[in-house]
């Protein structure tokens, strides 16, 4: 079972700050990288599938990074709003265990 | 095109009993996979399902099982439910490895 650590646990900013968040994962066998964004009383939603070491993917106001040898991915999001109030998930698809492990997640709230 | 659907949303059962989850995949996707939610957690895999056959499985007991149908639907079955059993159950459906789409889960209570 791959140990997956999301930081920080919680995050509670103003409207307008920037913010990020860290995963950590381990680095052997790697395959992918998979971010999702979970809000209350919804599905979780894809954002990010990440390959490459170094990789940047970028949607609206969220960015991601990706270091493969040091086992760590950064989720950035600029100029946070109330609707970006949700639980971020990391997931690694390692090809020894060929499934998706889930972190514990970093809960945001963004305060108006 | 509906996206990934789940039934029920919601469901009560006792100690010994069991529990049958339904999914329906996203239109176009071959693979289902399964996980379980508990409180401040996130989500486990517990199995997934290609072409009609559990093809990974994770750290669950054999009260555990699945099925996936032709049509590429699937279930998920719970034996002897444990307390511990209580949690929401998460369906994802994807073209083989490809990103996972999720559906808005069953909420399993075990009283």
């Amino acid at each position: 079972i791959l140990n997956v650590e999301q930081s920080p646990q919680s995050l509670h900013v103003q409207e307008g700050d920037s913010t990020n968040f860290t995963c950590s994962f381990p680095s052997s066998n790697f395959y992918a990288l998979h971010w999702y964004r979970w809000e209350t009383a919804k599905s979780p939603e894809a954002l990010f599938v990440m390959t490459l070491n170094g990789d940047e993917k970028k949607k609206g106001r969220i960015s991601a990074t990706l270091n493969t040898k040091e086992g760590y991915s950064y989720l950035y999001i600029k100029g946070s709003q109330p609707e970006d109030s949700a639980t971020y998930l990391c997931a690694p698809y390692s090809g020894s265990a060929r499934q998706l492990t889930f972190g514990s997640g970093t809960q945001l709230t963004v305060l108006p | 095109d509906a996206g990934v659907t789940q039934s029920p949303t919601h469901l009560i059962k006792t100690r010994g009993q069991q529990v049958t989850l339904r999914c329906s995949p996203k239109s176009g996707h071959d693979t289902v996979s399964w996980y379980q939610q508990a409180l401040g957690q996130g989500p486990q895999f517990i199995f997934q399902y290609y072409e009609e056959e559990e093809r990974q499985r994770g750290n669950f007991p054999d009260r555990f099982s699945g099925h996936q149908f032709p049509n590429y639907s699937s279930e998920l079955n719970v034996n002897a439910l444990l307390l511990g059993d209580s949690a929401l159950y998460l369906c994802a459906s994807s073209l083989y490895a490809d990103t996972q789409y999720f559906g808005p889960g069953t909420r399993l209570t075990v009283l």
